[in-house]
């Protein structure tokens, strides 16, 4: 799986977009890049993958760049509830059970009131 | 649907003592794997399960051992805790072992050894 290189912290304030990167110069054409948050004390909870097209939910969304090496989770409006750690992973959809998905130390976002 | 519960929320050991870390979900997933979270660390997949009967290690595998004798439940066991098994212990699950990606994690366990 590629390497993911992200801020080790970011402030966003209340109300406003939070734009969180992600470096995966390495990415191969078959992975995908996936998005999960920890709120403290809590487990990860996924929010969002996508392969090169940009994707939206109801949590964020994923603008992926052409050339596939880096990317950026979006919060249109962060709320105080959106502090947590963001973690960016890279790797193949469906690849078995044989290959672990390794998680990082990810992006600590605070939101500041 | 509860999702991935576990039990206990935290658990105080002394060295040397064996216990087993609950991890149920009700979701029908055939995949569900127990990682470790250190300060600093992130995350570190102890030992996996691609379906009942079939187990297999993660990065940090050695001090712990789990079995799989039904779908819904999937217990660590430590054989003989050392403080460096301190830790938070996080069980997640996915609908198939190809669909790791998409996992739905538990609330945790927090874990001291004395």
């Amino acid at each position: 799986d590629a390497k993911t290189t992200q801020p080790p912290s970011m402030d966003c304030a209340e109300g406003r977009a939070a734009n969180l990167p992600c470096n995966h110069s390495t990415i191969s054409g078959n992975e995908y890049v996936y998005w999960y948050r920890q709120i403290h004390s809590q487990g990860p909870q996924y929010i969002i993958h996508g392969l090169k097209n940009n994707e939206t939910n109801e949590m964020a969304s994923l603008i992926i760049t052409e050339d596939r090496k880096s990317s950026t989770l979006i919060l249109p409006h962060a709320t105080l509830r959106d502090t947590a750690v963001y973690y960016c992973i890279v790797r193949v959809a469906g690849s078995g059970g044989y290959q672990k998905v390794t998680f990082g130390t990810g992006t600590k976002l605070q939101v500041i009131p | 649907n509860a999702g991935v519960t576990q039990t206990p929320k935290f658990q105080v050991l002394k060295t040397g003592q064996s216990m087993t870390l609950q991890c149920a979900q009700d979701m029908n997933h055939e995949y569900m794997s127990w990682y470790r979270q250190d300060p600093g660390m992130g995350l570190r997949l102890i030992h996996y399960s691609v379906g009942a009967g079939i187990t297999d290690q993660g990065e940090v595998p050695n001090g712990y051992n789990v079995s799989r004798s039904t779908t819904e439940d999937f217990p660590l066991r430590l054989l003989s805790a050392a403080p460096s098994q301190t830790s938070v212990y996080f069980c997640a699950s996915s609908y198939s072992p190809a669909r790791q990606e998409t996992q739905y994690f538990g609330p945790g366990t927090r874990l001291l050894v004395l």
